[in-house]
């Protein structure tokens, strides 16, 4: 079985700064893909990045980047320069690659504030 | 870029009654997926779909739930008797292979009242 656990229900940060958003893992697969979503008030799910498990290299995507650190089965994803539109539910989600199907975190809503 | 699309965006029914809700996935995607969002709670697994066939399903995918492929283009997911905790964000989702990306469908609202 896989988990995804997300241990921040709510975060919140000033327009313009720097913020992490939490996630850690569980799986026996050895490949395997995570990624995050933002789901805004409009409740659509909305690919943010993603990482493959065997790749050393950190994604990145514009303003998102992810800290992912495969020993601790921990994958974060750093907003930076935060903005207003970045307001949503951030979920983490686990996919392994022999699956198909994803498991997803409880997720965390984060609130840009002006 | 291709997207998955899902029909009604919202649907309203009663209790006990049928619902079919509709998606037609990207098109060289062989994969396909059913997912459900209860309001303020996770995105849950409910059945993945491939070669007319079901590969696997969660719990939650009981005898009231059935998918199909009518056609070459959509895939649907049907609630033979709908109950009021069945209200919840239904998203679709496929991929072109196993590992493949499964970008979401924008999801369908079903309120059972």
């Amino acid at each position: 079985a896989q988990t995804v656990t997300q241990s921040q229900p709510e975060m919140s940060v000033q327009e313009a700064e720097t913020v992490t958003l939490s996630c850690t893992y569980d799986t026996s697969e050895s490949n395997y893909y995570l990624f995050w979503y933002k789901q805004p008030p409009s409740r659509q799910m909305i690919l943010v990045i993603r990482q493959e498990a065997y790749k050393q290299q950190n994604a990145t995507e514009n303003r998102f980047s992810v800290n992912f650190q495969k020993a601790a089965k921990s994958f974060s994803l750093k907003i930076s320069d935060s903005q207003l539109g970045d307001t949503a539910m951030y979920f983490c989600a686990l996919r392994n690659t022999n699956a198909g199907k994803s498991t997803f975190g409880d997720g965390t809503t984060l609130t840009v504030k002006p | 870029e291709p997207e998955v699309t899902q029909t009604p965006s919202h649907q309203v029914t009663q209790m006990g009654q049928e619902v079919i809700l509709r998606c037609v996935p990207i098109s060289n995607h062989l994969y396909f997926y059913w997912y459900r969002q209860i309001l303020g709670q996770k995105v849950e697994f409910l059945v993945s779909f491939y070669n007319n066939e079901i590969s696997e399903k969660s719990e939650i995918f009981d005898d009231q739930f059935s998918v199909e492929r009518p056609d070459g283009s959509n895939f649907t997911l049907k609630i033979r008797s709908t109950k009021l905790e069945d209200s919840a964000m239904y998203f679709c989702a496929s991929s072109e292979d196993r590992a493949g990306v499964t970008p979401f469908g924008p999801g369908t609202r079903l309120t059972v009242t």
